[in-house]
Parts: C-alpha cells; structure tokens; sequence
C-alpha cells in the first residue's frame, strides 16, 4: 500500500531555530507539492516541483523557507529562522497527475 | 478577492438528511475540480471528482456551473461518518492550483 511519508510526525522548537521537514513521495510519482494548514488561513500552497524542478513557489515566505528535492525520493522544506506564526501542520502530497493528491500525515510544528 | 471560497459552515445536520453547499472561483479558465474529504487532524484524501455534466458516487453529488463559477457537493441520507471538512480544489492550469478552505459537516445521531 504505497503512501507518502513525511518526518518528523510533531516538532516543537523555540524561535530563531532551523526546522526541516521531509517528505517520501510515492514511489513514480513525479510531481510534489508543499503545504501549511492553519485554522485561519486554511490549506495553502507553498511550492511544488515536477521531475524535481520547482515549478511555484510563490507562496512560501522567501527569506526564511526554502524548498528542495536532493532526488526522487526526498522532498525537503527548510525554515531558518523559524518564528511564532509558522506554527503549523505542513503537509507533503505526491501525484502523477493533477487527478489525484495524495497526501501525507503532516508534521505539527509549534514555534515557541 | 481569494481565488476559491467556501462557506465554512459549520453544517449541523441529522442522520439522513440531505446536506449541500457550494465553493466559487473566481478564474473562468480554470479547468479542473475536485472535492476533497479532511476528517479532524488527518490529511485531505480525494472525495470525487468534479465532471461538467455533473457526476454521482453513492450519496455524493458533484455539480459544476461554468456559468456561475461553482462547483457544489451534496450529501444524501447522511450517516454520522460523513461528518468531515470538505475541501474544493480549482486547477487553473499545469501551474496553478487552489484549495478552499473547506466546509465543516457534522451529522448527529
């Protein structure tokens, strides 16, 4: 039962720290995407990649995340410094296709 | 103006009651939608697709209005396991994507 898997599952750090989340898309899948999920502002879009190139990243913060696919297998997002308001879940999806995401767990950060 | 809006309810409804709302876009080119389900601290899965000439799944009903720019989701004899967010999604195109930011369903016994 193929499934994307994302590390750490809950990260709690203090402000000013490095944060970096990975993600495992599902094996063949060559599109990957980026979330953050908050109850305010609900599911958006940071960036996401095909075959590894980034492809929009316009809605990620760019002067303290960064994101990267080292290869098929690992897609990383970075916060440097993190702050209070990142506190978030952020959720990896893969798919072959714009027919169907699929997700994976999401990581829980709180930024103290 | 937020490219997909939702009216985030909540929907509070009995078993078996018939359940239905909307989610708008604002881009006529868009080409793509979907209705994702998100149960309380999960990830979003695929509900359904979202056809032009409207498109069933059991209870679930998928309509599109070009016309009016919206797609809607309704729920037939609800159960209590229906009780969830759902989440529309709008691709514009290869590049350009967007999730609203869902309705809260809750069925009670």
């Amino acid at each position: 039962d193929a499934r994307v898997t994302q590390t750490p599952r809950h990260k709690v750090t203090e402000m000013g720290q490095e944060v970096t989340m990975r993600c495992q898309p599902i094996l063949g899948h060559n599109t990957v995407f980026w979330y953050r999920q908050t109850m305010m502002q609900g599911l958006e879009l940071l960036a996401y990649f095909r075959n590894r190139a980034p492809l929009d990243d316009s809605g990620m913060p760019k002067d303290r995340f960064s994101a990267e696919m080292p290869d098929a297998t690992l897609a990383t997002l970075k916060i440097q410094p993190s702050e209070p308001r990142d506190s978030a879940v952020y959720f990896c999806a893969s798919t072959r296709t714009h027919n169907e995401q699929f997700f994976g767990p999401g990581t829980r950060l709180t930024v103290l | 103006r937020k490219e997909v809006e939702q009216d985030p309810g909540p929907f509070n409804v009995p078993e078996g009651a018939t359940v239905a709302f909307n989610c708008t876009y604002s881009n006529s080119a868009s080409q793509s939608f979907f209705w994702y389900r998100q149960d309380c601290r999960k990830e979003p899965k695929l509900l359904m697709s979202v056809y032009s000439s409207g498109n069933e799944d059991g209870r679930f009903t998928a309509q599109l209005n070009r016309a009016s720019q919206y797609i809607s989701l309704l729920i037939r004899d609800s159960k209590l396991s229906d009780s969830a967010t759902y989440l529309c999604v709008v691709i514009l195109n290869d590049y350009k994507l967007s999730f609203g930011a869902g309705t809260t369903v809750t069925v009670r016994a």
